[in-house]
């Protein structure tokens, strides 16, 4: 049973352009979501997070907000750089339950 | 200061063999985590320490996996009798938790675990 899921495997932009990646979600008790980046042979490095009593988290070019009505959260970066080169997970938890569910990552590639 | 670490970094083993992996967390986080990653899959949740408190074991996929927190820092993950199965990358992570809520968890660089 996949509680967190991104259906994009991967996503192509160019440079300079906005990426926007999207994560959605069944479990309503979710109250919290973050978004972790990861780099080939590194560990996932925390980007951005958000509560459920907010509807959007902005963070420089990081942007992610939250639809709960829809069960769906989604990151916007603008601009768009080639160091953002990267798989980025989407994870979700709830108060109680310290471990992180994982969406199962989408393959983010800047074009220059 | 140093991030999580862990070691080793790879670990080729034979199916049937048993493997240890260890996790050094940050210095003062009071919480670890371990997950494990299959090719091609999300992160999966296998156990979570907090504290003295007894540890969150509902992830771990069989009576294979146990893991242990020695003197509230460093931990061990240990798999017995590997199979084909077990073969993924192995990651740690910790987090700093004074009370209730989510917080941010910080993940080492992973162990690669090959079965062969």
């Amino acid at each position: 049973d996949q509680q967190v899921k991104q259906n994009s495997p991967s996503l192509s932009v160019q440079e300079g352009r906005i990426s926007i990646l999207n994560c959605d979600y069944t479990n309503s008790m979710f109250d919290y979501f973050l978004w972790y980046k990861k780099y080939p042979a590194e560990g996932p490095t925390f980007l951005i997070s958000i509560s459920s009593i907010k509807d959007k988290n902005e963070d420089g070019r990081f942007t992610v907000f939250l639809n709960k009505s829809a069960k769906h959260l989604s990151l916007h970066i603008v601009p768009s750089q080639p160091g953002d080169s990267a798989v980025y997970f989407c994870a979700a938890s709830f108060q109680g339950a310290q471990k992180l569910v994982f969406g199962q990552g989408t393959r983010l590639t800047i074009n220059p | 200061g140093a991030g999580v670490s862990q070691s080793p970094s790879n670990k080729v083993t034979e199916k049937g063999k048993d493997v240890e992996l260890r996790c050094d967390p940050i210095s003062g986080h009071t919480a670890l985590y371990w997950y494990r990653q299959s090719l091609g899959q999300g992160l999966e949740f296998l156990i979570y320490f907090q504290g003295n408190s007894a540890p969150d074991k509902s992830g771990l996929p069989s009576d294979r996996f146990s893991a242990e927190r020695t003197g509230g820092s460093v931990s061990t993950l240990t798999i017995q009798r590997t199979q084909q199965e077990d073969s993924a990358v192995y990651l740690c992570a910790s987090s700093y938790n004074y009370g209730q809520g989510s917080y941010e968890q910080y993940f080492g660089p992973g162990t690669r675990l090959t079965v062969t």
